[in-house]
This record gives C-alpha cells, structure tokens and sequence, in this order.
C-alpha cells in the first residue's frame, strides 16, 4: 500500500548501457516528478508531468527521457549512461500542479561503472 | 548559484532539549517554505510547511519561523525525541504554473540519549 513507489531501489550498470526508472503512485495525484540527488545531496527537479502532459523540464541532458503512459505512472528513461549520472534518483507526486505537499518514493540508487 | 542553502551539515542535540534548524534562501519570490524528513534509505516526507505571508507555523512538537527580512526560516523541535534523528531538507516553493520545490542540502540532526 505504499503510495508512491519505485523500481528497482538499486541499480548497477556500465557506462554506455541504457536503463529505466519506473514510478507508481496510488494516491490519485494529477502531478508527478523526478528530482535527482546530486553527490553533494542537493535534490534537484528534472522533470515534472501533469496528466501525462510534460510541465518542467529543467536543463537535463537528452539522453534522460521521461514518459508517462498513464497520470498514475512516471518512467524515467535513461540513454548512453555516463559515470556523471550516479545519483539518488526520487519520484515525486502531488495533488495537482500547485499543491504544496510532495509525496516521496524511497529512491532509486543508480550507480554507473 | 543555489537559491536555498543550509549550511550546518549536521547537528547534535540531547533528547528533550529543543533542536533548532536553520535554512537561508536569496530568492524573494518564493510563495512557501517547507521542511522534509529523511530517513536512510526512503525518500523525504513531508512535515511542516509556511506561506511566505505569514512568519511562524506550528504543528505539535515543530514550529517554523519565517524571517523575510533576512530570508532566513529556522525549524524548531521540542522536545527533541531519538525518533526525530534524522536529515532534514528545508524547501522553497514558487508557485507560478507549476510547482517546482527548490531544496538545501538538508542538515543531519542526531539526537542523543
């Protein structure tokens, strides 16, 4: 009954490989995010979607893609993996597109090699 | 070039005794101010949150000032309880289309029996 979730928590892979991130959430929200966790703990929005339409897209390499087949879902999809990308990756959601409070997954740990 | 900064990377208090967090933000635009809880290992959690009209918000145990002037907002716990160890990440939100939190890079407070 977790309300929101991801998979995989952990994730080793080599550079150059292509990998996905997905997000559920069960709590009926319109908006979803991805922040990423930086290696000095910043988190910083990448992406954000409002009923499957594409709201923030901050400066972010293209090789990340995000899709959202449904409002209930947010994959993050990533192309050509660099060392650059090891983070923390967190899905968010949230009631609508101005709703204050956020609803965290547990995070990704992506570790590239 | 971070618009919301914490600059105590962690913190010490002994249980029962008031914990006192403290974020500094230069953007004064920002619409709210929230505090997030993270435990290892899971994504942070909401726990308080104020409009930028207004300059102290309290729920229970926790309190937030906000002070414009200074563009400073500080956390208050008391009693500070072990369940309460934790990283705490203070946010800021502008809510202008679409909602985009804007995070420190969170203090880890220990609290000490």
């Amino acid at each position: 009954d977790t309300a929101v979730s991801q998979t995989p928590k952990y994730l080793v892979t080599q550079m150059g490989n292509d990998k996905s991130i997905k997000c559920e959430q069960n709590l009926g929200h319109d908006t979803m995010y991805w922040y990423k966790q930086d290696s000095k703990k910043f988190l910083k929005i990448m992406f954000s979607y409002n009923n499957k339409e594409l709201i923030i897209n901050e400066t972010v390499p293209n090789r990340f893609s995000p899709k959202s087949p449904d409002k209930a879902h947010l994959n993050l999809h990533i192309n050509s993996l660099e060392l650059g990308d090891s983070a923390v990756y967190f899905c968010a959601s949230t009631a609508d597109r101005t709703n204050t409070e956020a609803f965290f997954g547990q995070g990704t740990r992506l570790t590239v090699v | 070039d971070q618009q919301v900064k914490q600059n105590s990377p962690s913190l010490s208090v002994q249980e029962g005794r008031i914990s006192i967090l403290n974020c500094d933000y230069t953007n004064s635009m920002f619409d709210y101010f929230l505090w997030y809880k993270k435990y290892p290992a899971e994504g942070p959690t909401f726990l308080i949150s104020i409009s930028s009209i207004k300059d102290k918000n309290e729920d229970g145990r926790f309190t937030v000032f906000l002070n414009k002037s200074a563009k400073h907002l500080s956390l208050h716990i008391v009693p500070s309880q072990p369940g309460d160890s934790a990283v705490y990440f203070c946010a800021a939100l502008r809510i202008q289309g679409a909602q985009k939190l804007v995070f420190g890079q969170g203090t880890r407070l220990t609290i000490n029996p």
